[in-house]
C-alpha cells in the first residue's frame, strides 16, 4: 500500500523558520504535492516538486529526494496567518490526472 | 470568476436518510474527486471520475454513490449504508498543467 508520514504537530515561533518533513513509500512516484489548510476550510495547493531539489516560492521552499523518499516544506518569516495544517501528498504514478495519496497532516502553531 | 461550488457549507440530516452534496466546476477540468476528512486525519479518497460517464472507487467508497452526467457535476450521494456520515466532504478537480488538485470550499454534514 502506501504510506505517507509527517509529524502531527509542530510549534514556532513568529518571525522563525519551521520545516515539515515529510516520508512517503509508495509503489511509484509521479509527483509529490503541499497544501496548507486552515481550520474548517479547503486546502490550497502550496508546491510541487518531481525531480530532486529544491523548488522556492517566496517564503516558502518544499524539497525532494525521491531516493530517500523525502520531501521537507520550509517555511520562513513565520507569521501568524501561517498557522494551519500542511498537507504533503504523492502522487505515485500515471498522467497528470493520477489520484493522490495524502498523509494525515501537521499542525503548525505559530506563537507570537 | 472560475472555482468549484460545493453547497450547501452545512447540512443537518437525521440517521436513516440518503443526502446528495452537491459539486460543481467551470474550469473545464476533466477529473474530480470527492474526499472525506474526519478531525485530525488527512484526505481519504471516496470516489473519482477521469471523464463524464465513467468514475472509480476510492479507498472508502462503501456507503457512498456518484454519478459523472456532466464535466462539470460530481455529486455525491451519502446513502443510509454509510456507518459514520458524520464529516468534512470535499470535492476537487484537475486540470492539466502539473496536476495539482484544486479543492472546492467543502460540506460539513452532520447526522444525528
Amino acid at each position: 500500500g502506501q504510506n505517507i508520514d509527517q509529524p502531527t504537530e509542530m510549534t514556532a515561533t513568529e518571525g522563525a523558520i519551521v520545516q515539515i518533513n515529510c516520508t512517503y513509500q509508495t509503489s511509484g512516484f509521479n509527483g509529490l504535492f503541499w497544501y496548507q489548510q486552515h481550520a474548517g476550510e479547503a486546502p490550497t495547493f502550496l508546491s510541487y516538486n518531481v525531480l530532486d531539489g529544491l523548488e522556492e516560492k517566496g517564503r516558502f521552499s518544499s524539497f525532494l529526494s525521491r531516493s530517500k523518499g523525502y520531501s521537507y516544506l520550509l517555511l520562513k518569516e513565520l507569521q501568524m496567518k501561517d498557522s494551519a495544517s500542511y498537507l504533503c501528498a504523492v502522487r505515485d504514478r500515471g498522467s497528470t490526472l493520477g489520484r493522490l495519496y495524502f498523509g494525515r497532516g501537521t499542525q503548525l502553531t505559530v506563537w507570537p | 470568476d472560475g472555482g468549484i461550488t460545493q453547497s450547501p457549507k452545512y447540512l443537518f440530516r437525521k440517521e436513516g436518510q440518503n443526502v446528495t452534496l452537491s459539486c460543481e466546476q467551470n474550469l473545464n477540468h476533466d477529473a474530480m474527486y470527492w474526499y472525506r476528512q474526519d478531525p485530525g486525519q488527512g484526505l481519504r479518497l471516496i470516489y473519482y471520475s477521469q471523464i463524464v460517464n465513467d468514475f472509480q472507487k476510492g479507498d472508502i467508497a462503501e456507503g457512498y454513490s456518484v454519478s459523472r452526467e456532466k464535466k462539470e457535476s460530481f455529486p455525491l450521494t451519502v446513502t443510509s449504508a454509510q456507518k459514520n456520515p458524520t464529516a468534512f466532504y470535499l470535492c476537487a478537480s484537475i486540470g492539466t498543467s502539473l496536476g495539482e488538485q484544486y479543492f472546492g470550499p467543502g460540506t460539513r454534514l452532520t447526522v444525528t
